[in-house]
């Protein structure tokens, strides 16, 4: 079936220091590729998305662009605030289907 | 922007005990879920919920689980007969449409069964 694996956290940066966190996924078809972030005490909202491949998606500095050939969705940003921290998940769904299928989650620490 | 909005936001019950999650989705949104997330796990797929009857659900919808849209307005999710394992924050989602539509999530409800 359908599944996303993410990179292991915590991710602990200073401000303004580069981000990359990992994302592949298996699945059948064409699914939709999606980040989510999780700020403390909230629900989760949804941060970018791609739904074909080579899309980048992009938002708030955000950006993560979907790589068929690696099945990968890997979400980037050049330079992270204190305000970034916060959970962030990546997540697929089938074209047909309505399950969104989400990764671990991974914690990202921001400090000044 | 448009919420989804849950109540309570925590919930105590005992174990073999029955607990009714309930949820006001985005008014306009036509399909409906159920999320949980285990304390330090990821977030799990329970079921959605379209036209009035369930469009899928994973294995860990069992039979002591059931959805409802009661009014046109709720979307509940009930638990017959709660056990340890079922100690997790149930997240209620909603969407206008499926495949690339954005799901819009409530806060969560901390369900605690001792």
């Amino acid at each position: 079936g359908n599944s996303v694996t993410q990179m292991e956290g915590p991710v602990t940066l200073s401000e303004e220091a580069f981000l990359t966190i990992n994302c592949t996924y298996t699945a059948t078809g064409y699914p939709s590729l999606f980040w989510y972030v999780q700020y403390p005490g909230e629900g989760l909202q949804l941060l970018l998305k791609a739904t074909k491949a080579d899309d980048k998606g992009s938002n708030k500095g955000f950006e993560a662009t979907y790589r068929k050939e690696t099945t990968s969705f890997h979400l980037e940003k050049g330079s992270v605030q204190v305000s970034d921290s916060a959970v962030y998940f990546c997540a697929l769904r089938d074209q047909a289907g309505t399950a969104l299928i989400f990764g671990k989650g991974t914690t990202l620490s921001v400090s000044s | 922007e448009p919420e989804v909005t849950q109540t309570p936001s925590h919930q105590v019950t005992q174990m073999g005990q029955e607990v009714i999650l309930r949820c006001v989705p985005i008014s306009n949104h036509l399909y409906f879920y159920w999320y949980r997330q285990i304390l330090g796990q990821k977030v799990e797929f329970l079921v959605s919920f379209y036209n009035n009857e369930i469009s899928e659900k994973s294995e860990i919808f069992d039979d002591q689980f059931s959805v409802e849209r009661p009014d046109g307005s709720n979307f509940t999710l009930k638990i017959r007969s709660t056990k340890l394992e079922d100690s997790a924050m149930y997240f209620c989602a909603s969407s206008i449409g499926t495949g690339s539509e954005k799901l819009f999530f409530g806060s969560g409800t901390q369900l605690s069964v001792l």
